[in-house]
């Protein structure tokens, strides 16, 4: 089944305490992406990738790192989480995404609920 | 940076009447894309538009993209009520380091049977 992993689905973690984020996709796509959810703000993109080792901001990126070192993968790191934090992150995956071809359909995984204290 | 803005925020509706969400961009769009989210869920594809005036429809669901490229429009004729949830459009831009999205705040619709 073509899908959208996240772990974990929901984590309660402190100021300051260094977490991963995993996201994996077995599409085969090029382009993956991460967003936060929050009320009232929609949709607000972190940082994307549009292939392995090719990584770039997005609009809200402080705070965040990620790495693409296989096609798959696509996890984000927050090095020291603060409670601003605190959200509904969404990882993405779409086909395409290449200079001069917009972006595809993007598959969302189930998101990840992170509370920081 | 591109900023697309989606009106209403919220919208309550009756069983079987008309809704319509707008969405506009700061920038000409390459092109515009619409997901849902139903309640509890995570966003979900419905369609992508490209060509200037380009008009899509599936069953009760119509989708416009403007003629400037900067507008959009989602309409939902006879609402039901597995109609509800939150629907975001989401313009795309290409860029010299390559292609993104920027989503709207999104509309939440509920729907009263």
């Amino acid at each position: 089944e073509a899908q959208v992993t996240q772990n974990p689905r929901y984590l309660i973690t402190v100021t300051g305490k260094k977490l991963t984020v995993t996201c994996s996709q077995n599409m085969n796509h090029e382009y993956m992406s991460w967003y936060r959810q929050d009320p009232g703000l929609g949709l607000r993109q972190i940082y994307y990738s549009m292939n392995v080792e090719v990584t770039d901001k997005g609009d809200v990126p402080e705070g965040y790192k990620v790495s693409r070192k296989e096609k798959r993968n696509f996890p984000l790191i927050l090095e020291s989480p603060s409670p601003n934090q605190t959200s509904l992150y969404f990882c993405a995956s779409s086909s395409r995404g290449y200079p001069g071809q917009g972006v595809h359909e993007q598959f969302f995984g189930p998101g990840t609920r992170l509370t920081v204290l | 940076g591109q900023q697309v803005m989606q009106i209403p925020q919220y919208q309550h509706v009756q069983e079987g009447e008309d809704f319509t969400t707008y969405c506009n961009s700061s920038t000409t769009l390459s092109n515009i894309q619409w997901y849902k989210q139903r309640p509890g869920g995570h966003p979900v594809f419905l369609i992508q538009l490209v060509k200037s005036g380009e008009v899509k429809k599936q069953k009760r669901l119509t989708f416009q993209f403007g003629e400037a490229k900067k507008n959009s429009s989602l309409h939902i004729t006879a609402t039901q009520t597995t109609d509800v949830g939150t629907y975001f459009c989401a313009g795309g831009k290409l860029e010299t380091s390559g292609s993104r999205l920027t989503f709207g705040e999104g509309t939440q619709l509920t729907v009263n049977p």
